[in-house]
């Protein structure tokens, strides 16, 4: 199985700050297939960005995502209030899909 | 649009077994595999596993091999999960989600099921 470890578990930031999260893997993924999911609170997860760097629809632009092999991030480049939630690495390099236990982002 | 409408919450007592339905609408149900996700508390995402409606093909984590059981109807495009032998520690919310591409990009609501006595 490929755990993925994502740090940090929670993370604190003002509006306008860049923020950066990060998702490691046991084992080598294809960046074809490690995506985030974004979570609100009593919400269903929503995919987020697809295929490392790619966003979902409706995403907007100040997100991006990076990684090859075992590293993996996403970033925010300016954050906004709307942004907290908890986001979730997952990735398919083989069964089982495996997700990793998310980041918390919280806003001041 | 796609959508995924998944059966209401449950309350179940120990050694019960329950069914879970998602149903599908705004894509063709019977070509994309439908997977299965659990969520506690503190426990994150798990995946339990997938079916593929068309074939009727499946996949299970080891895991929940055992516990949980997957089944899909074409004719009204939905998909079922049946857990059995509830226990406490499968109090939690069940999502199904349709897979493309190895990740999952469309979510059904949830379904909280309760394992009380």
């Amino acid at each position: 199985e490929n755990v993925l470890t994502q740090s940090p578990a929670i993370m604190s930031a003002s509006p306008g700050e860049k923020v950066t999260m990060t998702c490691r893997a046991s084992s080598s993924v294809s960046s074809s297939y490690l995506h985030w999911y974004q979570q609100k609170s009593g919400a269903s997860p929503k995919f987020w960005i697809y295929s490392t760097s790619n966003l979902a629809s409706g995403v907007p632009a100040r997100f991006s995502g990076s990684g090859s092999g075992t590293s993996y991030s996403l970033t925010i480049s300016s954050v906004e209030a709307e942004d907290a939630a908890t986001y979730y690495c997952q990735q398919y390099s083989g069964y089982p899909y495996t997700f990793g236990g998310g980041t918390k982002l919280e806003i001041k | 649009q796609v959508q995924l409408q998944q059966s209401g919450a449950e309350l179940m007592k120990p050694g019960a077994s329950v069914k879970i339905s998602c149903k599908a609408t705004g894509y063709t149900f019977s070509t994309y595999w439908m997977e299965w996700v659990k969520q506690r508390p503190g426990h994150g995402l798990e995946w339990i596993g997938e079916i593929f409606p068309g074939s009727g093909s499946t996949n299970y984590n080891e895991k929940f091999k055992g516990k949980a059981t997957f089944t899909a109807d074409p004719s009204s495009n939905t998909a079922y999960i049946q857990l059995s032998g509830l226990t406490s520690e499968d109090s939690a919310v069940y999502y199904c989600a349709r897979e493309r591409s190895g990740g999952f990009d469309c979510w059904g609501q949830g379904t909280l099921v309760t394992v009380s006595a």
